[in-house]
């Protein structure tokens, strides 16, 4: 079956800039997303098509892709940005739709 | 606004099967999207179980096909999961969620957990 690979944590400081990867042999072909999921919550799309924001989501998320990696960035990151992330992305021929990452976890020191 | 809903038995004995319906309102099933489910085990990351098109074509995870059956009901305008024979491996928060190519999963139910005990 098809994987998605994350790193397990990722930490910044109040103000720098988190840079989440997500690596797949798919992505060159298929879109990439991203969830953001505090404790208790469920997910809450942040970036759909790569780098296409969802309205409401701030302006300080943004992604991109180069070839089997796609990246969330998180500019000026804030407390409240703290939470667990997933990619997800489908495999090349669309037999499975929705795969996950593992997840990042991001720190705010 | 779009709302999903799940419900169903929070406590399943092993072997049996556990049986989730998502509710959804302010959007016809009918009309299109995917529609499936996704759980998440007490500390861990998001798994994919499966998806219906609204044509009605299905999608499973491999590592689950063998148990997993999604179904839905248009005149209810609800989706459900049945999942059989299972273990404490299977307790997870479960959600259905709405998904599209080149959207993503954009509504998602609040989560239902769902424990395996006898």
């Amino acid at each position: 079956s098809y994987e998605l690979t994350q790193p397990p944590s990722v930490s910044v400081s109040p103000g720098q800039t988190a840079r989440i990867t997500c690596s797949g042999d798919a992505l060159p072909k298929q879109y990439a997303y991203w969830y953001q999921q505090k404790p208790g919550q469920a997910p809450v799309l942040v970036i759909y098509k790569d780098s296409e924001r969802p309205s409401g989501i701030p302006e300080r998320f943004s992604g991109s892709s180069s070839g089997t990696t796609v990246t969330l960035t998180i500019s000026g990151v804030q407390a409240e940005d703290e939470a667990d992330y997933y990619c997800q992305s489908a495999d090349s021929s669309g037999t499975y739709p929705w795969v996950f990452g593992g997840g990042t976890k991001l720190t705010v020191l | 606004q779009v709302q999903l809903q799940e419900s169903g038995p929070g406590l399943v004995k092993p072997s049996e099967t556990l049986s989730l319906t998502c509710a959804v309102s302010g959007y016809s099933i009918s009309s299109g999207y995917y529609w499936g489910w996704i759980r998440q085990p007490p500390g861990k990351g998001l798994e994919w179980i499966g998806s219906i098109y609204h044509s009605g074509s299905t999608y499973y995870n491999p590592s689950l096909k063998s148990r997993v059956t999604i179904s839905v009901d248009t005149s209810k305008n609800q989706f459900s999961l049945k999942l059989s024979s299972v273990t404490a491996a299977d307790t997870a928060v479960y959600y259905c969620a709405r998904g599209e190519e080149g959207i993503g999963l954009d509504y998602w139910g609040q989560g239902t957990l769902v424990t395996v005990s006898s």
